[in-house]
């Protein structure tokens, strides 16, 4: 399996801007976590899913973030509009129902301007 | 306080040497995971632990429930190891699948 993609790799955006972060967990897992991670607070999770359905999405920061999941191979995660503060790097992982192992993608680094 | 904690934030060693880093949280756990983020920002799932110990190659990792530790252990330690190691729980006194993350323990081998 290719594990977690993710894309892009790199965004940079003006302030202001609608950016989207893509994902396709590993086939056959059930939950989806995106997370994001700065030098300020580290590693925190946004949402997950667990087969498509949002279970909780209290990380999320405000209005500005959503994120779907419209099937079992792909997700996203929006920010309309983007600020300079939401500049990390964006992950997502997920794993198999029943175990506690997650398999993380390679991160997204966004940069907001 | 946070409720996962990692010492030391920063840690140096020489090559060779025997290395362990902490990890104390303050919450009932149903697992604790050990990441490894590499310099290039990927993260690994290194060890998952309910009870005891595990060992993969040079790395160890223990748990104590009751005193509510984990440490990981780094044997023979070479420059390949450094990286980010990271402490995270998840809880059992909530329901779900959410994960508590430490802050991080910046490893560095000096060759």
């Amino acid at each position: 399996d290719a594990g977690v993609i993710q894309s892009p790799r790199h965004e940079v955006t003006e302030m202001g801007q609608e950016v989207t972060l893509r994902c396709k967990p590993i086939s056959g897992h059930d939950y989806l976590f995106w997370y994001r991670q700065t030098m300020m607070r580290g590693l925190e999770l946004l949402i997950y899913f667990n087969n498509n359905v949002p279970i909780d999405d209290s990380g999320m920061p405000e209005d500005r973030f959503s994120a779907k999941m419209p099937n079992a191979s792909f997700s996203t995660l929006k920010i309309q509009p983007s600020e300079p503060r939401d500049s990390a790097v964006y992950f997502c992982a997920s794993r198999e129902q029943g175990a506690y192992e997650q398999y993380f993608g390679p991160g997204t680094r966004l940069t907001v301007t | 306080k946070n409720e996962v904690e990692q010492s030391p934030q920063n840690l140096t060693a020489q090559e060779g040497e025997f290395i362990t880093i902490n990890c104390s949280y303050s919450v009932g756990i149903s697992a604790l995971h050990w990441l490894q983020q590499h310099p290039g920002g990927g993260i690994v799932s290194l060890f998952m632990l309910s009870s005891g110990k595990k060992k993969h190659g040079r790395l160890i990792a223990t748990i104590n429930i009751q005193e509510k530790h984990s440490s990981l252990h780094i044997t023979a330690s070479h420059p390949r190891d450094s990286a980010v190691y990271i402490c995270a729980v998840r809880s059992s006194e909530t329901s779900g699948s959410r994960l508590t993350f430490g802050e991080g323990t910046q490893l560095t081998v000096n060759p």
